[in-house]
C-alpha cells in the first residue's frame, strides 16, 4: 500500500464549480500535511498547510481527520487558472521511521473549462 | 536569494555514462531532498539528507549516490546511467520555521530533464 493515495482524478470542472480532492495516509504517525499545486513542466509549488482545525485561504479550505488519516481540499468557485495537478504531502517525522521525509501522492489532476 | 537552483536544466546520456546534479539552497534549510516525476508515478523520493554530512536512502535509491559534503549543496550522481533513470528529477529544500512541528518552509527547485538513450 502506498503512504499517500489520491484520487486518481482527472476532474474536469466548469467555471465556478466546486470541486473536493481526498487523499489518505497510512502511517499514523504522520507529522504535518500539506497540498501542494504542481503546473505542467514545472515544478510543485506549496498550495497551503493542513491543520487539525481545519484552516481556509481564500477560496481553497483544507481539512485533516487524523482519526480516519484522510485530507481534504476543496476548491469553491473555480477558475480556469485553477488548472493543474493538486498534490498532497505528508511529513513522517522522525519517531514514526523518517527524518522529516516528505511524501508525495501521485496527484490529481483538475481541469476547469470554460 | 536565489532559492532552490538545479544544474543542470537539461542532459542526455547514453547508457552507462555518468553525471552528478548539483542542487544548492540558499536559504540555510536542513533538509534536502532528491525526487523523480515519471507520468502516472508521481514524485518518488530518492534519497534525502537532514543535515550536513548525512544522506539516507528514499523510495527509489537503487542506481543513484548522493552527498552533502556542504549544507547548501546536495548532489544526486548517477554512476552508470540506464534507459529506465530517463526522468524529470526535483530537488526540495525545508527548514521548519518557528521552531515547531507544523509549520515548514518548502521549496523545490526548477528540475532537470535526463534522458539516457
Amino acid at each position: 500500500r502506498k503512504e499517500v493515495e489520491q484520487d486518481p482524478g482527472p476532474f474536469n470542472v466548469p467555471e465556478g464549480a466546486t470541486v473536493a480532492f481526498n487523499c489518505t495516509y497510512s502511517n499514523s504517525a504522520s507529522q504535518s500535511f500539506f497540498w501542494y499545486r504542481q503546473d505542467c513542466r514545472k515544478e510543485p509549488k506549496l498550495l497551503m498547510s493542513v491543520y487539525s482545525s481545519g484552516n481556509e485561504d481564500g477560496r481553497f479550505t483544507a481539512q485533516l481527520n487524523r482519526a480516519s488519516q484522510y485530507i481534504s481540499l476543496l476548491i469553491r468557485d473555480s477558475k480556469l487558472s485553477d488548472s493543474a495537478t493538486y498534490l498532497c504531502v505528508v511529513i513522517l517525522s522522525l519517531f514514526s521511521g523518517g527524518y522529516n521525509k516528505l511524501i508525495f501522492g501521485a496527484g490529481t489532476r483538475l481541469a476547469v473549462h470554460p | 536569494n536565489a532559492g532552490v537552483t538545479q544544474t543542470p536544466k537539461f542532459r542526455v546520456l547514453k547508457t552507462g555514462q555518468s553525471m552528478t546534479l548539483l542542487c544548492a539552497q540558499d536559504m540555510n534549510h536542513e533538509y534536502m531532498y532528491w525526487y523523480r516525476q515519471d507520468p502516472g508515478m508521481g514524485l518518488r523520493l530518492i534519497h534525502y539528507s537532514v543535515g550536513e554530512g548525512t544522506t539516507a536512502k528514499g523510495e527509489v535509491p537503487d542506481g543513484y549516490n548522493v552527498s552533502r559534503l556542504k549544507k547548501q549543496n546536495f548532489l544526486l550522481g548517477l554512476e552508470s546511467a540506464a534507459p529506465s533513470q530517463t526522468s524529470v528529477y526535483f530537488c526540495a529544500s525545508i527548514a521548519e520555521k518557528y521552531g515547531t512541528s507544523g509549520f515548514y518552509e518548502q521549496y523545490f527547485g526548477p528540475g532537470t530533464r535526463l534522458t539516457v538513450t
